[in-house]
């Protein structure tokens, strides 16, 4: 049973480009969970996802980010016009059910470099 | 609000020796408390959890750690450290019975002595 995937594992744009990060969860797993992880920090909670609706979104930034998770496919974060503050790791998690008696099994992550 | 402090954020202990990572959380309903390790480059892993039922928790890798709500209190020990423990860890808090975000502290990088 592979574990949660994500994709790229790293990934370089310039100034002003855009960022798609993507993540497959576990098999069976319908709750997407998007974490940001700066320099020398804890991760930070950025978006909560049911298959397409949004949950919880209250830790993404107002601008630029957008997060979804489409009915067929990956789970997309997406960062328009990217900046060099956006340079992080973002990891995602999945789990089968709602309610945090069940645990958040986390990807890999892809470490964005803005250049 | 909930929040973790985890105390030092970089601990070494020699090869053996007892391990000991700090973390204080406040909150104001009854939380779940986690501990997550992450090695180079790799996602995070859960090493164990309470969720209110017993105070003493074993975990994974000969981890445990012990809630004390009188000190707002969930540090991680293990008693002879192994040169594979070498990683950083994560002490996390949610809320009972909410579905989303883990809120976590900002990581303590524990360093194995030969």
């Amino acid at each position: 049973n592979a574990g949660v995937m994500q994709n790229p594992r790293h990934l370089v744009r310039r100034r002003g480009q855009e960022a798609r990060l993507r993540c497959s969860p576990m098999k069976g797993h319908s709750h997407v969970y998007w974490y940001r992880q700066l320099p020398e920090e804890g991760l930070k909670f950025m978006v909560y996802l049911q298959k397409e609706n949004i949950i919880d979104e209250s830790g993404m930034p107002k601008e630029r980010f957008s997060a979804e998770f489409p009915k067929e496919g990956p789970s997309i974060l997406r960062i328009q016009q990217v900046v060099r503050g956006d340079s992080a790791a973002y990891f995602c998690a999945s789990s089968a059910s709602a309610g945090n008696m069940d645990e958040q099994y986390f990807g890999p992550g892809t470490r964005l470099t803005v250049t | 609000a909930q929040s973790v402090t985890q105390l030092g954020s970089h601990v070494s202990v020699s090869e053996g020796a007892l391990v000991l990572l700090r973390c204080n959380y406040s909150s104001s309903v009854p939380p779940y408390l986690f501990w997550y390790v992450q090695y180079p480059n790799q996602g995070l892993q859960l090493l164990l959890k309470y969720t209110s039922a017993a105070t003493l928790v074993k975990g994974i890798n000969g981890f445990e750690a012990e809630f004390k709500k009188s000190e707002t209190s969930f540090h991680l020990t293990k008693p002879s450290a192994h040169m594979s423990d070498a990683a950083e860890y994560f002490c996390a808090v949610s809320i009972m019975n909410r579905d989303d975000k883990i809120i976590f502290g900002k990581g303590t990088r524990l360093h194995i002595l030969p």
